[in-house]
């Protein structure tokens, strides 16, 4: 079975600053990796997501993340945060086989202040 | 907006009763899941379907139960409702073959009272 970490459950960040949001994630098989966001009283939308190839991925709002076999991290990052980023962010894993559901970790809300 | 519809956006209902919700997927896409977003248990899958058969089940309780029609639309029928069950539900969809790529609706607020 597949498992997520989000390391952090909040994170609190100026404007401007980056910021790492952490994830680990476990499976004795070949994974794909999601962040999803989900702005206050919406659904949950697609930042970025790792298939295969490289291991850095670029999103969408300026994010990216690294996937690290050896570590089982994809941790997200941006260099550079704006107050609209403030957002609950939520790592995901399902196993390399189409059509088969999300495994969500708990979430990591972000605050960014000015 | 993802292109997936939920309906309706607020349910107030009391214990005991029993609700469906409604979930349109994206054009084209053959599969629709439910999950359960509670403050307690976090985002979790419910039950998958794909062109009108169950593919895989969650942690589905028994007195939940979920159809996909020819239409493709989704409907998740929830009985003898607890207080327990008051949460977001939310509905995605994807395209067959490889990605795996979820477009998520608004979700339905379930408040039972």
């Amino acid at each position: 079975a597949q498992s997520v970490t989000q390391l952090d459950s909040q994170v609190p960040v100026f404007e401007e600053a980056p910021v790492e949001l952490r994830c680990n994630y476990s499976s004795s098989v070949s994974v794909y990796l999601f962040w999803y966001v989900q702005y206050p009283n919406q659904g949950l939308q697609l930042l970025l997501k790792y298939l295969s190839g490289s291991t850095l991925v670029k999103g969408i709002n300026g994010f990216e993340a690294e996937f690290n076999k050896s570590q089982t991290s994809f941790h997200l990052r941006k260099p550079s945060v704006h107050i609209s980023d403030t957002a609950e962010y939520f790592c995901a894993v399902t196993v390399n086989q189409a059509g088969t559901a999300l495994i969500f970790g708990k979430g990591t809300t972000l605050s960014v202040s000015s | 907006d993802s292109g997936v519809t939920q309906t309706p956006k607020h349910l107030i209902t009391a214990t005991g009763q029993r609700v469906t919700l409604r979930c349109s997927p994206r054009s084209g896409d053959l599969s629709v899941y439910w999950y359960q977003q509670s403050l307690d248990q976090g985002l979790q899958f419910l039950i998958q379907y794909y062109n009108g058969e169950e593919r895989a089940k969650g942690n589905i309780l028994e007195r939940f139960s979920a159809q996909q029609f020819p239409d493709l639309h989704s409907e998740l029928n929830l009985s003898s409702l607890e207080l327990g069950d008051s949460a977001l539900y939310f509905c995605a969809s994807s395209a067959a073959g490889w990605g795996n790529e979820q477009y998520f609706g608004p979700g339905t607020r379930l408040t039972v009272t």
